[in-house]
């Protein structure tokens, strides 16, 4: 049972569009919410994270949006560009005595120029 | 500076024969972590060790062993393998467990006939 459920599974926008990644949770004892960002043949990286205390974070492009009561974050790409294509993961974290990140199933991202 | 690497990149095996997954980093990080990503699945969590001599099981520990050599690497090891562990595994470390950025090596495809 996945715990942070990332919607959709896939996803084309065109160049310059907005790109919109959502995910989901249940625990709300989660207290850090990083996305990683995957290229082919590479492992994820981390894009931007945000903590249940404020409600949104932008860094260049990226604008992470965080609705504690209805348990939901979601990713913001603006202007999408083709180098954006990826595999994004959402994420959560218990900060508790594990510390282990619960990953979204993921969403593959293709930007067309 | 290499950050995290992983031997061997690909991996065939046939049912029943045992092998390990090399992980090392040069970061100087205290937590080391596998995880396995299959499709859909997003990345799950097998073994992860919060400092130099302690292991701890994750979400998916079974059929797998892991032993931290010492601070730099963190060896994951099959002693029979499955088909049902076909997957992308990949290392990661953190200065500390929790909200610290964890760094992703490229990962290794194993596949189990």
């Amino acid at each position: 049972q996945q715990q942070v459920k990332q919607s959709p599974q896939s996803l084309i926008v065109q160049k310059g569009g907005i790109s919109i990644i959502n995910c989901a949770y249940e625990n709300t004892a989660f207290d850090y919410f990083p996305w990683y960002q995957q290229f082919p043949g590479k492992g994820p990286a981390l894009l931007i994270a945000i903590r249940p205390d404020v409600s949104e974070k932008k860094e260049g492009r990226f604008t992470i949006s965080f609705n504690k009561s209805a348990k939901q974050f979601s990713l913001h790409i603006m202007d999408s560009q083709p180098g954006d294509s990826a595999t994004y993961f959402c994420a959560a974290l218990l900060n508790n005595a594990g510390n282990m990140l619960t990953f979204g199933g993921g969403t593959r991202l293709m930007v067309k120029p | 500076n290499a950050g995290v690497t992983q031997t061997p990149k690909f991996q065939v095996l046939k049912t029943g024969q045992s092998m390990t997954l090399q992980c090392a980093q040069d970061m100087n990080h205290n937590s080391m972590y596998w995880y396995r990503q299959d499709p859909g699945m997003g990345l799950r969590l097998i073994y992860y060790s919060a400092s130099e001599g302690t292991t701890d099981k994750g979400e998916v520990p079974n059929g797998y062993n892991v032993s931290r050599l010492n601070k730099r690497e963190f060896s994951l090891r099959l002693e029979s393998a499955a088909p049902s562990q076909t997957s992308v595994y990949f290392c990661a470390s953190s200065y500390r467990t929790g909200a610290d950025t964890q760094y992703f090596g490229p990962g290794t495809r194993l596949t189990v006939l």
